[in-house]
């Protein structure tokens, strides 16, 4: 069966260090996305990719970064780690037809920075 | 301004009764969708139900329903016959431009729980 993947599910860091998020979808869909969950604020937007070599900024994208090199997969990068960046990620996927089109969602990491 | 507001942060329902959760949207595009989700204790998100803004009907989907009153922007979920596995956070989301590729915008969710 077609899945979303993310690893690892559970991550401490500490502040300053790179930390990178993979996320890894078998459905060969065309737009990836990145979110952060956190009391009180919902899900927002972070990064996003509409295809190979396509990335675009959401609305909290200071601190990550992404690149697309494959269908498959957007990794999630934290440049130098910040405590304000623990937080819950959801990396989710859309086949990109518009309209109706629905965001699948990974299962989330839980990523905490001391 | 935020572009979804639900104003509901957590409610209780009784097992077996229906329950309405409250979505408001702004935008100022006439094409667009909203969508609902559910995320249970576990933590995943699960989509459940889509409402377009051309739809003549409202959508259903088994025991979820999105009652859509346009002229309101409103887009409310109405869970018929809650059961106990219906406590979760639930997400109201929008996407703008239907014609594009536009990504969804979550409001900040409403916890529903489910008594016995």
């Amino acid at each position: 069966d077609a899945e979303i993947t993310q690893s690892p599910r559970h991550k401490i860091t500490e502040t300053g260090r790179q930390v990178t998020l993979a996320c890894h979808q078998t459905w060969n869909h065309n737009n990836m996305f990145w979110y952060r969950q956190d009391l009180g604020h919902g899900l927002r937007l972070i990064h996003y990719s509409y295809g190979v070599h396509d990335t675009n900024k959401g609305e909290v994208s200071d601190g990550y970064s992404v690149s697309r090199s494959n269908t498959e997969d957007l990794p999630l990068t934290l440049e130098s780690a910040a405590s304000s960046q623990t937080s819950v990620y959801f990396c989710a996927s859309s086949e990109g037809a518009g309209g109706s089109d629905t965001q699948y969602f990974g299962p989330g990491t839980r990523l905490t920075v001391l | 301004a935020q572009k979804i507001t639900q104003t509901q942060p957590g409610m209780f329902v009784q097992e077996k009764e229906a329950v309405t959760l409250d979505c408001t949207y702004d935008t100022s595009d006439p094409s667009y969708g909203l969508f609902w989700y559910k995320q249970p204790s576990s933590g995943e998100m699960i989509f459940l139900i889509y409402q377009g803004s051309y739809d003549q009907q409202n959508a259903t989907e088994g025991r979820y329903s999105l009652n859509f009153q346009k002229a309101r922007k409103s887009a409310n979920l109405v869970i018929s016959a809650s059961q106990l596995g219906d406590s979760a956070m639930y997400f109201c989301a929008m996407r703008e431009r239907l014609s594009g590729n536009t990504p969804l915008v979550f409001g900040k969710g409403t916890r529903l729980s489910v008594i016995a």
